[in-house]
């Protein structure tokens, strides 16, 4: 089946650092991908919408100059969580959308970050 | 009141059972429909995916979608240890890749 890698899996770092989320669809070319955040117990709230070769689309309340999103090919997009702090610590998952046909998306494995 | 409701458990059952989970939604246009199951820590893996009403089976799977109920369900037969796990309902509007909308998940606990 189709596989979504996601690095690193787990991340800490000190609060005012800059991380960056790596998100490869392996065996397919996904024009879409999808960023998302989970709090423990919480379902996934969709954070952007990448498009290969243009601006990510936001949802409401989510900072775009926090969270940086590139998505420069069709099998790779980066969230860069930009001067992180306590507060952004949480679990950030990706998906990706086969360019191909009309297939349900298929997610990464997500990352953890702790920001201390 | 959220679009797509999910009882979020936790559902305890001892091995064996069958297990019932379901999701309720509001919008009526949506036409597909995804249940993912999630481990801890992990990310949501795809089980089942249907479109429009009807049933679809995979294995111990049943995934079954009334649309003029707005109600799913995903059945697990002879349910093991290794089913524990949370599972999603989600749903989109016109293409199953596009933006899903997620319940809250349902947490299921199988005990041998």
């Amino acid at each position: 089946g189709a596989v979504v890698s996601q690095h690193p899996s787990w991340v800490i770092c000190k609060s005012g650092t800059s991380v960056k989320i790596e998100c490869r669809s392996l065996d397919f070319q996904a024009t879409t991908m999808f960023w998302y955040r989970q709090f423990p117990k919480q379902s996934l709230m969709l954070m952007a919408t990448s498009n290969e070769g243009s601006k990510a689309t936001y949802e409401q309340g989510v900072e775009k100059d926090k969270f940086l999103i590139n998505h420069a090919s069709l099998t790779l997009s980066t969230l860069t969580v930009t001067s992180a702090h306590p507060e952004d610590s949480s679990f950030y998952i990706c998906s990706a959308r086969d360019v191909t046909g009309d297939q349900p998306q298929h997610f990464g494995d997500g990352t953890r970050l702790s920001i201390l | 009141q959220k679009e797509v409701e999910q009882d979020p458990g936790p559902l305890s059952v001892p091995e064996g059972a069958i297990v019932s989970l379901n999701c309720t939604y509001s919008n009526s246009a949506f036409q597909y429909f995804m249940w993912y199951r999630q481990y801890s820590r992990k990310g949501p893996e795809l089980l089942m995916y249907t479109y429009s009403s009807g049933n679809k089976e995979d294995g111990r799977f049943t995934a079954q979608v009334d649309k003029s109920s707005k109600y799913i369900s995903l059945f697990i037969r002879d349910s093991q240890p290794s089913d524990s796990a949370t599972y999603l309902c989600a749903m989109s509007l016109y293409n199953a890749g596009n933006m899903l909308t997620f319940g809250g998940g349902t947490r299921l606990m199988v005990k041998p």
